[in-house]
């Protein structure tokens, strides 16, 4: 079976650190990844997403950036966080794209890291 | 562009009635349809989908949704609520074609199921 980890759990950084968060798949190949932050416990974000190693594509302009340096490894990055970019962090696995670009696969959320900005 | 509507924030249920969590969509094309349920300080759990064929979902925990097209909804619902499946509901959608499986989801309907 297919598994979905995240860490850390929790983190509190300051103002202007940078940020690491990382997200790993077990059980299967070539999933699509994707990141999403949930801000005040409601709606989800759609921040990146990855149809393969070194594919990256953005969905909103913001201080963060991802990257996908192996098959079943997602990191989500700053250079310098802001207050803004509180919030929880989830990573999510499948829907598998079709050359044709479509898709009936679920995703599976990984359990999330709260970020918190000081 | 796709949307997805949850009109309520909030759903109080009385536990042994029966719950509808309600979910409106807008999408071009055939959509795909979800259910996600999140507990405090979790990822989302997948509850059900619907891609095509019967337009009643039955899916985890005794949950079901119906797919009404003429209507663009899909609404959540259980015959018999209990006290465990308080929780944030999710309802999320992606087009048939044209839009890869970018998920759209709702803001969430906060379901509180009461003794």
């Amino acid at each position: 079976s297919q598994t979905i980890h995240q860490w850390p759990a929790t983190l509190v950084q300051p103002v202007g650190s940078p940020l690491s968060l990382e997200c790993t798949v077990e059980g299967t190949s070539n999933p699509n990844l994707y990141w999403y932050r949930q801000a005040a416990g409601r709606g989800l974000q759609l921040l990146f997403y990855s149809v393969g190693i070194g594919q990256i594509s953005s969905e909103v302009p913001q201080n963060l950036s991802a990257s996908r340096p192996q098959d079943r490894q997602f990191i989500l990055s700053s250079k310098k966080l802001l207050l803004s970019d509180s919030g929880f962090y989830l990573c999510a696995w499948g829907g598998s794209f079709t050359p044709s670009g479509t898709s009936t696969d679920t995703q599976y959320f990984g359990p999330g890291t709260r970020l918190t900005v000081l | 562009a796709q949307s997805v509507a949850q009109p309520e924030d909030q759903v109080n249920v009385a536990e042994g009635n029966p719950l509808t969590v309600k979910c409106t969509y807008s999408v071009s094309g055939n959509p795909y349809l979800f259910w996600y349920v999140q507990y405090p300080n979790r990822g989302l759990q997948f509850l059900l989908k619907y891609i095509t064929g019967d337009n009643l979902v039955k899916g985890s925990y005794g949950f079901e949704a119906e797919f009404n097209k003429s209507q663009t909804s899909f609404h959540l619902k259980k015959p018999s609520a209990l006290v465990s499946d308080s929780a944030l509901y999710f309802c999320a959608v992606t087009p048939y074609t044209g839009g890869g499986n970018k998920l759209t989801f709702g803001t969430g309907t906060q379901l509180k199921v009461e003794l």
